[in-house]
């Protein structure tokens, strides 16, 4: 079975603070995805990343980076947390020749004080 | 540009009896499908997916969807509701065939009821 790790399930920030949210696959997965989740918003996608150092904006960058220096390893990053940004965060991983199946992460919900 | 349409924000079912989740979607080409579970808490789960062939899919949970090209639509059915099944439901159409890992298009969800 394919497996998303995300490292917090709960994270608790300052605003200002920098905060980063890891994210591992353990299936060789060449694609991984950030979204985060807010109540009648759906699933945004933040970034996404198709291979190693390769990153790709998605619907709603701003106030974000990331981060893959390994393939199974896919970073968030919050330069500096605002109250805007508490949010469920859920990663995701998928193989092209799977139909962009996209298999998921229990997520981290994050609330920025 | 893609988007999927879940019209039933709640959805109320009694327990044993049958479901039908609507979803819509805008594509300019051929869609992957797919319908995802999310419980309280958790991350998503796939509960099936087309891509091609049947337009009548199985997945897991005992749920099945149908696509319907002409009514651009990708219904989930379930013939009898169990307790457990209350949950998140979202719909997603996937990215263009010609391939480049730019996600899927997730409608809002449909968050499902059940009564006892």
């Amino acid at each position: 079975d394919v497996k998303v790790t995300q490292s917090s399930r709960y994270l608790v920030k300052r605003t200002g603070e920098k905060v980063f949210l890891e994210c591992v696959q353990d299936m060789d997965h060449e694609n991984m995805f950030w979204y985060r989740q807010d109540p009648g918003l759906g699933l945004r996608l933040i970034y996404f990343s198709y291979d190693v150092k390769m990153k790709e904006k998605g619907d709603i960058p701003e106030g974000y980076s990331v981060s893959r220096e390994k393939k199974e390893r896919f970073s968030l990053i919050l330069e500096s947390a605002s109250t805007n940004q508490t949010s469920m965060y859920l990663c995701a991983s998928s193989r092209p020749a799977d139909q962009e199946t996209q298999y998921f992460g229990p997520g981290t919900r994050l609330l920025v004080l | 540009a893609q988007s999927v349409t879940q019209p039933d924000i709640h959805i109320t079912v009694s327990e044993g009896a049958s479901l039908e989740l609507r979803c819509n979607y805008s594509y300019g080409a051929t869609p992957y499908l797919f319908w995802y579970v999310q419980s309280p808490g958790q991350g998503l789960q796939l509960l099936l997916k087309y891509f091609s062939g049947d337009t009548l899919v199985q997945g897991i949970k005992g749920f099945e969807a149908e696509f319907k090209r002409s009514q651009s639509s990708f219904n989930l059915r379930k013939p009898s509701v169990h307790w457990s099944d209350a949950a998140e439901y979202f719909c997603a159409v996937g990215p263009y065939s010609g391939g480049g890992a730019d996600g899927l298009t997730f409608g809002k969800g449909t968050h499902l009821i059940i009564q006892p």
